[in-house]
């Protein structure tokens, strides 16, 4: 067990619609990251946020937005959905301020799909 | 720009042989290099790091992996495969003087066979 939380655990939806997928990182951590693993394009960076600021960016499409809250919990909001959205959707987190360790710890994933 | 290159989509095994799974890297720097595990159906799951300490670096239920300056590659393996290590590997690199993203390979395919 990594410490990182993802609700939900499995999402079903149409396309048009919005979800709000929540991430909560491990105790002390700062920095949260979204990740997006789908088959046509692998895992890839989303956004990354660090004590409730953005830090950056990666290929995340404008319909996506996320925040990460006071208490450090994030949320990654995919809207307008289409049926290229359906992916595993990881969070994970780490603290920045261990600089020997670069490590960044997963959460279980959130399976998002569209139909 | 760091990038991470797996050789192969596919390894099989079989249990009680050698496993080794390639892996190059391209960085304009000192890079930190990671392999995770992914069991199906599961997260991602780190094996072990690399972050300019010792060049061989052991990681859980007996991998390693050598990181090699000269050849820019950071192989992962094991010297008896298991039933259980059936899974998809990722070699990944960390954007470390940017924003510590994380860069996923293609990931490799590991099947152990009885």
């Amino acid at each position: 067990d990594s410490g990182v939380t993802q609700t939900p655990k499995h999402l079903i939806t149409a396309t048009g619609q919005r979800v709000t997928l929540r991430c909560s990182p491990r105790s002390g951590d700062l920095s949260v990251y979204w990740y997006q693993q789908s088959l046509d394009q692998g895992l890839q960076f989303l956004i990354q946020y660090y004590n409730g600021e953005e830090r950056a960016k990666g290929n995340i499409l404008e319909r996506f937005s996320a925040q990460q809250f006071p208490d450090l919990h994030s949320e990654l909001n995919l809207s307008s959905l289409e049926l290229g959205d359906s992916a595993l959707y990881f969070c994970a987190s780490s603290d920045p301020r261990d600089s020997d360790s670069y490590e960044q710890y997963f959460g279980p994933g959130t399976r998002l799909t569209v139909t | 720009a760091q990038s991470v290159t797996q050789l192969d989509s596919h390894v099989s095994v079989s249990e009680g042989t050698p496993v080794l799974l390639r892996c190059n890297y391209s960085s304009s720097y000192s890079p930190s290099l990671f392999w995770y595990v992914q069991h199906p159906n599961k997260g991602l799951q780190l094996l072990l790091k690399y972050t300019s300490a010792a060049t061989l670096v052991k990681g859980i239920n007996g991998f390693e992996a050598e990181f090699k300056k000269s050849e820019t590659s950071f192989h992962l393996t094991k010297p008896s495969a298991h039933m259980s290590d059936a899974a998809e590997y990722f070699c990944v690199v960390s954007d470390r003087w940017g924003t510590d993203k994380l860069i996923f390979g293609t990931g490799t395919r590991l099947q152990v066979f009885p």
